[in-house]
């Protein structure tokens, strides 16, 4: 199976904090994007992370990508409470047309 | 531009009855995908669509079909439902000619099997 892996599953911070949150994934890829959900809802993307790209911010948002360990890392910096979600790495394989999601994390972010 | 729409949110069904989900996506998007999230398993490619053929598709049963007409709208059917089929599912738009680029997620069909 090509799914990543994300750990941990489950992160609990207080606000002001910085989360990290881990993928793993299996073959080598195209490109590598991380979503948000909010319980139970649709999907928001946050950011997209090519092969050949080692690291890109948007805002609080920090992911680096190291393919030669195929894994990826989310940080967010100075968490809210309204960062409170679950946030998922969906890789697309190289040759492949489509998303494979990890399992994701919980993030729950205390006020 | 408004987002991706789904109709119904929420529905109810029971087992060996079919269901049909429809998915408008963002003006001009022409790829449509459509995803399966359960607890148990994740969330799971079912299908894509992009021009009106299906390019590309999940490890899911036949009943598990779908469709895109001229104007990207698009819809999945669910026939002889069963239990297992209860999930959130998810229908998503890219302008790109290839899901690679970023993917716009509706808000999804709660489907419940009876």
């Amino acid at each position: 199976s090509q799914q990543g892996e994300e750990d941990p599953q489950a992160l609990s911070i207080q606000e002001g904090e910085n989360a990290t949150m881990n993928c793993s994934y299996k073959t080598s890829i195209n490109n590598l994007q991380w979503y948000r959900q909010n319980s139970g809802r649709g999907l928001v993307h946050l950011i997209l992370i090519r092969s050949n790209e080692r690291e890109k911010h948007s805002g609080r948002l920090r992911v680096t990508l190291d393919t030669s360990k195929k894994s990826s890392s989310l940080l967010i910096t100075a968490s809210r409470a309204a960062d409170t979600a679950s946030y998922f790495c969906a890789t697309v394989a190289t040759g492949a047309n489509n998303l494979f999601f990890g399992t994701g994390t919980r993030l729950t972010v205390i006020p | 531009k408004a987002g991706v729409t789904q109709t119904p949110r929420y529905l109810i069904k029971t087992r060996g009855q079919q269901v049909t989900l429809s998915c408008s996506p963002i003006s001009g998007h022409r790829s449509v995908s459509w995803y399966q999230q359960t607890p148990g398993q994740g969330l799971q490619f079912l299908f894509e669509y992009f021009s009106e053929t299906q390019r590309n598709k999940g490890n899911f049963p036949g009943r598990f079909s779908g469709r895109q007409f001229s104007n990207s709208r698009s819809e999945m059917n669910v026939s002889t439902l069963e239990l297992g089929d209860s999930a959130l599912y998810l229908c998503a738009s890219s302008s790109d000619s290839s899901v690679r680029d970023t993917q716009y997620f509706g808000p999804g069909t709660r489907l419940t099997v009876l």
